[in-house]
């Protein structure tokens, strides 16, 4: 079965720092995968997706991530963080047609000013 | 606002009892799914539809657990005789699958948050 690995369970960083956000999966063929994010109080939403070429995907918010196959890994990076990225972060992977999403154990981000 | 809606958005009930949950997704979205969230823990998947056919349902958690969408539209998902360890949040997602185009995003509810004293 799939499964989603995210390393780190609370990141602390201060305002300018740059970040790092590691994503792994298990699955061996042509995978989908996401990042979403969750703000305090809303819901989930789409930061950047990945289906097929380009392996560095940008997203919304400055985000971006880098598909390394042979690694099995997307992780998430953004250069400079700011207060208002404070969030929780999942990553996810499907095989695409009829599957469902696999959700990473989530990664909060605390960022402090 | 064209998002996934959900209702209710909380939900307190006692063990034993059953509830039921509407989600309404992204009006032209043919994909469905049903995700549960518990505390520390990534979304789970449960159920999905394409238009109103039930795909997969293996991953309910118990017969308990029943999902609807009877008009290909709207979706409801049933808990009955509610225990303790139903508490979480149940999250709709909606997507648009074309045929042969294994590229899809889901786009996820605010959730409702369920409760059982």
């Amino acid at each position: 079965a799939q499964s989603v690995s995210q390393h780190n369970h609370h990141v602390i960083l201060s305002e300018a720092a740059s970040l790092e956000l590691g994503c792994n999966y298990s699955y061996g063929g042509t995978v989908n995968l996401f990042w979403y994010v969750q703000y305090p109080g809303q819901h989930l939403q789409l930061l950047l997706k990945y289906f097929s070429g380009d392996p560095l995907v940008k997203g919304i918010k400055g985000f971006e991530a880098e598909f390394i196959k042979s690694k099995f890994s997307f992780n998430l990076r953004k250069p400079s963080v700011q207060w208002s990225d404070t969030a929780e972060y999942f990553c996810a992977v499907n095989l695409g047609g009829n599957t469902p999403l696999v959700f990473g154990k989530g990664t909060r981000l605390s960022v402090i000013a | 606002d064209t998002g996934v809606s959900q209702d209710p958005r909380h939900k307190i009930t006692k063990r034993g009892q059953n509830v039921t949950f509407r989600c309404d997704p992204i009006s032209e979205h043919n994909r469905l799914y049903w995700y549960r969230q518990t505390l520390g823990q990534g979304p789970e998947f449960l159920t999905y539809f394409q238009n109103e056919a039930q795909l997969e349902k293996s991953r309910l958690l118990s017969d308990r657990f029943s999902a609807e969408r009877p008009k290909g539209s709207f979706s409801t998902l049933e808990i009955q005789r509610t225990e303790q360890g139903d508490s979480a949040m149940y999250l709709c997602a909606s997507s648009l699958s074309s045929e042969g185009l294994f590229q899809e995003t889901q786009y996820f509810g605010p959730g409702t948050r369920l409760l059982v004293l």
